[in-house]
């Protein structure tokens, strides 16, 4: 099975910086890669597909990239209401994995 | 408005069974895949099981190969997870999920707000 490894697991950053999630699988992926957001005590949802492509709706300081075994959730400029935890997803193939998550907070 | 609603959820000891269901409402149901994902109190997201929009792929994760099943009933815009021989480790809070696409290779778009299940004697 391809395993799904995210880092870091937590990052403490301040209002306006650039943060930056990664997560690489264990086999090539293509382009098969969602990132999820998840509030605290609400249901995730979603931010990015195909790696790269933005949900409508979602902010545009939200950014995705990679493909193959690499990708990277970039938030341009941090704002409070970003607190939250972050999910990468492969969807690929079964089993469909999720990462461990990366939880952000406000420094 | 799209929306998702569980329901099925609640206390059962181990060994015993308990079938989820959800509701769709707001959207074709029929045009797109749906799945199961869990997620432990206090831990992070774990997907169980998914279907295409004619059932016709199935997918489970190993954790619940050969207890759970999934289905669906397009007449009723329904998806059903049937839970047998529950563990400990199945207790979580269960989304059903919409995914973007007819077939199970996709993200997902539309989550439900979650039922919760708790195996315990």
């Amino acid at each position: 099975d391809i395993q799904m490894t995210q880092s870091p697991s937590s990052l403490s950053a301040s209002v306006g910086d650039r943060v930056t999630i990664t997560c690489r699988a264990s086999q090539g992926i293509s382009n098969y890669l969602a990132w999820y957001q998840q509030k605290p005590g609400k249901v995730p949802k979603l931010l990015i597909y195909a790696a790269s492509t933005l949900q409508s709706g979602v902010p545009s300081r939200f950014s995705g990239s990679g493909s193959g075994t690499d990708f990277t959730l970039t938030i341009s400029s941090l704002q409070p209401e970003d607190v939250a935890t972050y999910y990468c997803h492969k969807y690929n193939s079964a089993p469909i994995t999720f990462g461990q998550g990366t939880r952000l907070e406000i420094k | 408005e799209v929306q998702l609603v569980e329901s099925g959820g609640g206390l059962v000891q181990p060994g015993r069974s308990l079938r989820l269901s959800c509701a769709a409402s707001g959207f074709t149901f029929d045009d797109y895949a749906m799945h199961w994902v869990r997620q432990a109190p206090g831990k992070g997201l774990e997907w169980v099981s998914g279907i295409s929009w004619n059932s016709g792929s199935i997918g489970y994760a190993d954790s619940v190969k050969g207890r759970f099943t999934i289905s669906r009933d397009n007449a009723k815009n329904s998806l059903y997870l049937q839970m047998n021989s529950l563990r400990a480790e199945d207790t979580a809070l269960y989304y059903c999920a919409k995914g973007r696409q007819l077939v199970r290779t996709d993200a997902f778009d539309i989550w439900g707000q979650g039922t919760m299940v708790t195996v315990s004697s």
